[in-house]
């Protein structure tokens, strides 16, 4: 999983606050996924992107998330207004175009709302 | 709907043992890519081993291997030899959907803990 990058690595937020998470794929990666972990349990997709383009966003929740991945930079997944529920690891993947059996998670961002 | 079953919430296996951790799932679809990945105690996930539903032959990593019964709709991990850093939670995945994408469903997850 070395190269997909991830920061920070904890955040603490206050309720209503911003949470912003950046995600940087490993080199060659064009597509990008979010994904959840609440405590003790597995992770859950989010959201699927590509260069300018949601490609699949079933699994994001319908307010305060939002998440792009901009030509130039990071991948970026924004929590609007937080609350003590939202806090959970999340975890960014990348991929090459093609192949989908060589997928990479980064370390993770552990967002703690206080 | 897919689904992915890790029975086992805790194992517990001696140095030097083999280890099988169990994952079954569910898929209506031919075309399918089942992932075991690793998350210890620091967090990240680590990527161990891929096997596609029609690979012919049972995927191996070093010691990792897994043991895919297709009939049986299982893919379950062993690991030989086990190390004490082997101690960790690990995933059992299924990709999700037509397309050869990312988006995966996960299992619960097994923790293992290896002995001394």
């Amino acid at each position: 999983n070395a190269g997909v990058m991830q920061n920070p690595r904890h955040l603490v937020r206050r309720r209503g606050q911003e949470a912003r998470l950046r995600c940087s794929p490993m080199k060659g990666h064009s597509h990008v996924y979010w994904y959840r972990q609440l405590p003790e349990e597995g992770l859950k997709f989010m959201v699927y992107l590509q260069k300018e383009n949601i490609i699949d966003e079933s699994g994001m929740p319908k307010e305060r998330f939002s998440a792009e991945f901009p030509k130039e930079g990071p991948s970026i997944l924004r929590i609007q207004q937080v609350v003590r529920g939202d806090s959970a690891a999340y975890f960014c993947a990348s991929s090459p175009g093609i192949s989908g059996n060589t997928i990479y998670f980064g370390e993770g961002s552990w967002l703690t709302v206080v | 709907a897919q689904k992915i079953t890790q029975t086992q919430p805790g194992m517990f296996v001696q140095e030097k043992e083999a280890v099988t951790l169990d994952c079954t799932y569910d898929t209506s679809d031919q075309s399918y890519g089942l992932f075991w990945y690793k998350q210890p105690s620091s967090g990240e996930m680590i990527f161990l081993i891929y096997q596609g539903s029609y690979d012919e032959q049972n995927a191996t990593e070093g010691r990792y291997s897994l043991n895919f019964q297709k009939a049986r709709k299982s893919a379950n991990l062993v690991i030989s030899a086990s190390q004490l850093g082997d101690s960790a939670m690990y995933f059992c995945a299924m990709r999700e959907g037509a397309g050869n994408t990312g988006k995966l469903i996960f299992g619960q997850g097994t923790t293992l803990q290896v002995k001394p």
